[in-house]
């Protein structure tokens, strides 16, 4: 199965900062890739999918880049409701498999 | 409204079987690849298994010959049946669905049924 790891496990940003989260698949997954907020007792909230592509509804500060097996998720000036659990996950391959999470916590 | 609603959770022992159900409503859940992920006290996201459009059915290796995924297109509704369960499997189980038929990212989840595993 696809490795996914994610890093750093915990980041600390002042609001208003820039955060920026990373993630590595352990072969291509080409642009196969998504990104998840979750929040404590709610179930995930997709943000990015096909690596860059916002959801809908999802502010213009998320964004996401990447291709093969680096991507990188970029949230341009952190807001409070920003600060949450953040999981990539890829989908090129069954079994699909998700990162351990990225925690950005207020600074 | 798309809506997900997951139940039939609950405490179960070491060995024992548990069947969960994710009701859905506003779509058909036959037009779409749906999937099981769970989620253990405190830690990540794992995918389970998934039930595709075509009738093929994926898991987790470490739910493999143990759980398995069933729909019922009259009742609109997605199942898993677990068996032989370890503490390990203990976990919040959520249903989810994908925004567009074919895609296997979710967009839209339940609000998950807890299944403790515990003697």
């Amino acid at each position: 199965e696809i490795v996914m790891t994610q890093s750093p496990a915990t980041l600390s940003v002042s609001p208003g900062e820039r955060a920026t989260l990373s993630c590595r698949a352990s072969q291509s997954v080409s642009s196969t890739l998504a990104w998840y907020q979750q929040k404590p007792g709610q179930a995930p909230r997709l943000l990015i999918y096909g690596a860059s592509t916002r959801a809908t509804g999802i502010p213009a500060r998320f964004s996401g880049s990447g291709a093969g097996t680096e991507f990188t998720l970029t949230i341009s000036s952190l807001q409070s409701e920003d600060f949450a659990v953040y999981y990539c996950q890829q989908y090129n391959k069954w079994p699909q498999t998700f990162g351990q999470g990225t925690k950005v916590e207020i600074k | 409204e798309v809506q997900l609603v997951e139940s039939g959770g609950g405490l179960v022992q070491p060995g024992g079987s548990l069947r969960l159900s994710c009701a859905a409503s506003g779509f058909s859940i036959s037009s779409y690849t749906m999937s099981w992920v769970r989620q253990a006290p405190g830690k990540g996201l794992e995918w389970v298994s998934a039930f595709t459009t075509g009738g093929n059915t994926y898991y987790a290796d470490s739910v493999k010959g143990r759980f398995t995924i069933s729909r019922d297109n009259s009742k609109n509704t997605l199942y898993l049946q677990m068996n032989s369960l370890r503490a390990d499997d203990t976990a919040v189980y959520y249903c989810a669905k994908p925004p567009v038929v074919y895609a296997s990212y979710f967009d839209c989840w339940g609000q998950g049924t807890l299944v403790p595993v515990s003697s």
